[in-house]
């Protein structure tokens, strides 16, 4: 079945530090991929979106690459704030089951540090 | 509304008792999803809606979860004599157009329960 699998957390940065977190997807059709962040006490929110191979999604200086030889995703970060700290969360959206719910990764926890 | 939005915000209950939660989705979004965040299981789907129907409701753990949604608004998820393990956030998520793998969805802050 379809999957995703992020890189174990807790990560740690200073600020100014470049970021990567992987991800990495299993999924029988074409999926589109999505990152999400969730800020210490908030809901889930939309951080970034790319919906077929070699798409880049960006936003907030932050971005992913749908990469569908090596079927990954990965979130980057050129320079992190104190403000980026948060919960990342990676997902496929994949409907050949006819339903187009999300399937999470597991989550990476980001504390940048001033 | 601006948002999805959900009610309670937190619940905390005692063991066999039935909690209701509800979602009120974004104003014309047709697809709604419930999904679970716990600390053992991470973020996993419980059901989705496209309009009043429930095409899959494969993620329910059990028949003592059970969800509706009327009017193609609002919907209730139902979990009946509830357990320890049950204690999690409830998420509502809604997107606008069913049946399109590139459509975002949108989070409600969740209903956070407790089961004592």
């Amino acid at each position: 079945g379809n999957s995703v699998t992020q890189m174990e957390g807790p990560v740690t940065l200073s600020e100014e530090a470049f970021l990567t977190i992987n991800c990495t997807y299993t999924a029988t059709g074409y999926p589109s991929l999505f990152w999400y962040v969730q800020y210490p006490g908030e809901g889930l929110q939309l951080l970034l979106k790319a919906t077929k191979a070699d798409d880049k999604g960006s936003n907030k200086g932050f971005e992913a690459t749908y990469r569908k030889e090596t079927t990954s995703f990965h979130l980057e970060k050129g320079s992190v704030q104190v403000s980026d700290s948060a919960v990342y969360f990676c997902a496929l959206s994949e409907g050949t089951s006819g339903t187009y719910k999300y399937i999470f990764g597991t989550g990476t926890r980001l504390k940048v540090l001033a | 509304g601006a948002g999805v939005s959900q009610s309670p915000s937190n619940k905390v209950t005692e063991k066999g008792k039935d909690v209701e939660l509800r979602c009120d989705p974004i104003s014309g979004h047709t697809a709604l999803y419930w999904y679970r965040q716990s600390l053992g299981q991470g973020l996993e789907f419980l059901i989705y809606f496209q309009g009043n129907s429930a095409p899959d409701k494969s993620g329910l753990p059990s028949d003592r979860f059970s969800a509706e949604r009327t009017g193609g608004s609002v919907s209730t998820l139902t979990i009946q004599r509830t357990q320890q393990e049950d204690s999690a956030v409830y998420l509502c998520a809604s997107s606008l157009v069913p049946g399109l793998s590139t459509d975002t969805q949108y989070f409600g802050p969740g209903t956070r329960l407790t089961v004592l």
